[in-house]
Formats: C-alpha cells, sequence, structure tokens
C-alpha cells in the first residue's frame, strides 16, 4: 500500500520559533509536494521538487524554505513562525511522468502558531 | 495562470439524495481534471479522473465528464450516501508538469 507519512499531526509553537515538518514516502516517487489548506482557499502550493536537492517555488513560498536531501524525505521549514501561518499542511508525492498521474497525500499536519 | 472555481458550498443533502458540484476551469492547452476527497481528519484521496476531452471519470458511484467547450468537470452522484459525507477538491494538471491546481473544496454533509 503506498504511503506518504507526515511526522505530526498537530503542533502547537510559539512566534518566532524555526519550526520543521517532515515528510517520507515509500513508493521511490520523483516528484513530492508541500501544500497548505485554509478554509474557502482550498489548497495551495508552497514548494515542489522534482529531485533531490532540487526545489522549485510555488504560489506562496514566502516564509517557507524546503529541503529534500534523500528521495524518500521532503522537508519544510518555516524560518521564523508567525500566527498567519497556522494552517493545515499537506505532503504530496507523484511519480515522474509525461502523463498526468495521480499525486498521493499524507494525513497532514494541523500547526498552530501561537 | 491555470485556475480552478468550484460551485460555493458547503451543500447538505439528504440520504440518497442526487448530487452535483460543480467545477470549472481555466488553463491553457489540454490540462487533466480530478476530483479528491478529503474524508474528516484524513488526507486527500484521488476520487476519480479524465485526462482528455469528453473523457468520463468514475468511481464509487460518483461521475465526471470532461467538457472542454464549457470548461467543465461537475461531480455528480445519483444517490448520496452518509459516509459521502467529505470535502471534495477539484484540480486540474498540465500535461507538461505534475503540480496540481485546486479548487476552493466544497464540503458535503448527507443527513439520515
Amino acid at each position: 500500500d503506498v504511503k506518504v507519512t507526515q511526522s505530526s499531526r498537530y503542533l502547537v509553537k510559539r512566534t518566532g520559533e524555526k519550526v520543521f515538518l517532515e515528510c517520507v514516502q515509500d513508493m521511490d516517487h520523483e516528484n513530492m509536494f508541500w501544500y497548505r489548506q485554509d478554509p474557502g482557499l482550498g489548497l495551495r502550493l508552497i514548494y515542489f521538487s522534482y529531485d533531490v536537492k532540487m526545489k522549485e517555488k510555488g504560489d506562496i513560498p514566502e516564509g517557507y524554505s524546503v529541503s529534500r536531501e534523500k528521495k524518500e524525505r521532503f522537508s519544510l521549514i518555516l524560518e521564523s513562525a508567525s500566527t498567519n501561518q497556522t494552517s493545515m499542511y499537506l505532503c504530496a508525492s507523484s511519480p515522474a511522468s509525461n502523463r498526468a498521474t495521480e499525486a498521493f497525500f499524507g494525513q497532514g499536519t494541523r500547526l498552530t502558531v501561537v | 495562470g491555470d485556475s480552478v472555481t468550484q460551485m460555493e458550498g458547503p451543500v447538505t443533502l439528504s440520504e440518497e439524495a442526487f448530487l452535483t458540484i460543480n467545477c470549472t476551469y481555466t488553463a491553457t492547452g489540454y490540462p487533466s481534471l480530478f476530483w479528491y476527497v478529503q474524508y474528516p481528519g484524513e488526507g486527500l484521496q484521488l476520487l476519480l479522473k479524465a485526462t482528455k476531452a469528453d473523457d468520463k471519470g468514475s468511481n464509487k458511484g460518483f461521475e465526471a465528464t470532461y467538457r472542454k467547450e464549457t470548461t467543465s468537470f461537475h461531480l455528480e452522484k445519483g444517490s448520496v450516501q452518509v459516509s459521502d459525507s467529505a470535502v471534495y477538491f477539484c484540480a486540474l494538471m498540465k500535461t507538461s508538469g505534475s503540480r496540481l491546481t485546486f479548487g476552493e473544496g466544497t464540503q458535503l454533509t448527507v443527513n439520515p
């Protein structure tokens, strides 16, 4: 069974903290993605990666960075957490293909910044 | 840029009612279209997809037809169940890349 695992379901952090959200996939997928989900806004892409050590900005990268040192792991970093980063964060992966393929999602991390 | 627009929610129905959730898109070229579903407390999972015009995706009694002339991909089900209560997301993917662009999501509640 395909699996995308996010390290935490719930996190509470203080303003100004550096926050790491971890995501691991066991499907040998090339592509990995970080989205944030907010009511009424759907999912918005923060960063994505097509290969190890590769990263591309999505639609809302400000205040975030990412790291992909190994193919199976994609980390989202909040350099200095702020209250407007309180949200649900979803990681996804998909295989490389020149055709549209399914993306597999983790269960999400609900982050609260206080 | 590319965008997806879903009907405003939330939607509340009685069991066995007919469901339609509207989805329209704006994109250049010929994107693939998807419906994802998110059950309470879970991540998203693929419900169905269509990769070219006039294709019909179907799964678990849900259907959607890729209409290029109206740039739409409306989700339908003839008889909803309580277990269909979830958030439904319409999304597109361009053939030249693998990132998904999502709509706002539609919360569906089905009452017994």
